[in-house]
């Protein structure tokens, strides 16, 4: 059973626009969120990440949002660039699980010039 | 600071051969993870390490996976014997008990053939 899910498997998004990258977990003990970027040939880099108790946090371009009620959480990304191509995991942690996470099956996010 | 190092970067091998790869983590990371990432199911955990302890296997698909963390600086994951099924990118991840992050190596891409 798949804790976090990705249900968009691949998004395409033209320069310039935004990208909303979504979300879903079913575990309420999740306290602690995360996004990874994945470039080909690359490991998994941390981009943002949000407590659950905030329900928004901003870093530049990157804008990640956690609706607890619904345990749903996306990352915004405006103005998308041709750089930000790339695969997008999201990711959850329980402290009580020793904040190990756990993955989504990621987004590949193309942005198109 | 090298980050995490995995070795060898790609390895082709014939099935029924054994296969080994490697990490080091980062110095002063005491919990190390490794993953495989497949089209399927996106990045599974297959096993981590508390303290050069395995604290959850349960990742592991067969027995024919094996890992150990003899020392803080090095772990390796073990198939024998590999087969076809068992090309993926396997990642190892590390970070401090204490933190939600993790850092991971820019994976290993094994092929069986």
């Amino acid at each position: 059973d798949q804790q976090v899910k990705q249900n968009s498997p691949s998004l395409s998004v033209q320069e310039g626009r935004i990208s909303i990258l979504n979300c879903d977990y079913t575990n309420s003990m999740f306290d602690y969120f995360l996004w990874y970027k994945k470039y080909p040939a690359e490991g998994p880099t941390f981009l943002i990440s949000i407590s659950s108790i905030k329900d928004k946090n901003e870093d530049g371009r990157f804008t990640v949002f956690l609706n607890k009620s619904a345990k749903h959480l996306s990352l915004h990304i405006v103005p998308s660039q041709p750089g930000d191509s790339a695969v997008y995991f999201c990711a959850a942690s329980a402290q009580n699980a020793g904040n190990m996470l756990t993955f989504g099956g990621g987004t590949r996010l193309m942005v198109k010039p | 600071d090298a980050g995490v190092i995995q070795s060898p970067r790609h390895e082709v091998t014939e099935m029924g051969q054994e296969v080994t790869l490697r990490c080091k983590p980062i110095s002063g990371h005491n919990s190390l993870f490794w993953y495989r990432q497949t089209m399927m199911r996106g990045l599974e955990l297959l096993i981590y390490f508390n303290n050069n302890v395995p604290i959850d296997d349960s990742g592991m698909p067969e027995d024919r996976f094996s890992a150990k963390m003899p020392n803080a600086s090095f772990s390796t994951l073990k198939i024998q014997p590999s087969e076809p099924r068992d090309s993926a990118v396997y990642f190892c991840a590390t970070k401090r008990v204490s933190n939600y992050g993790y850092t991971f190596g820019s994976g290993t891409r094994l092929t069986v053939v």
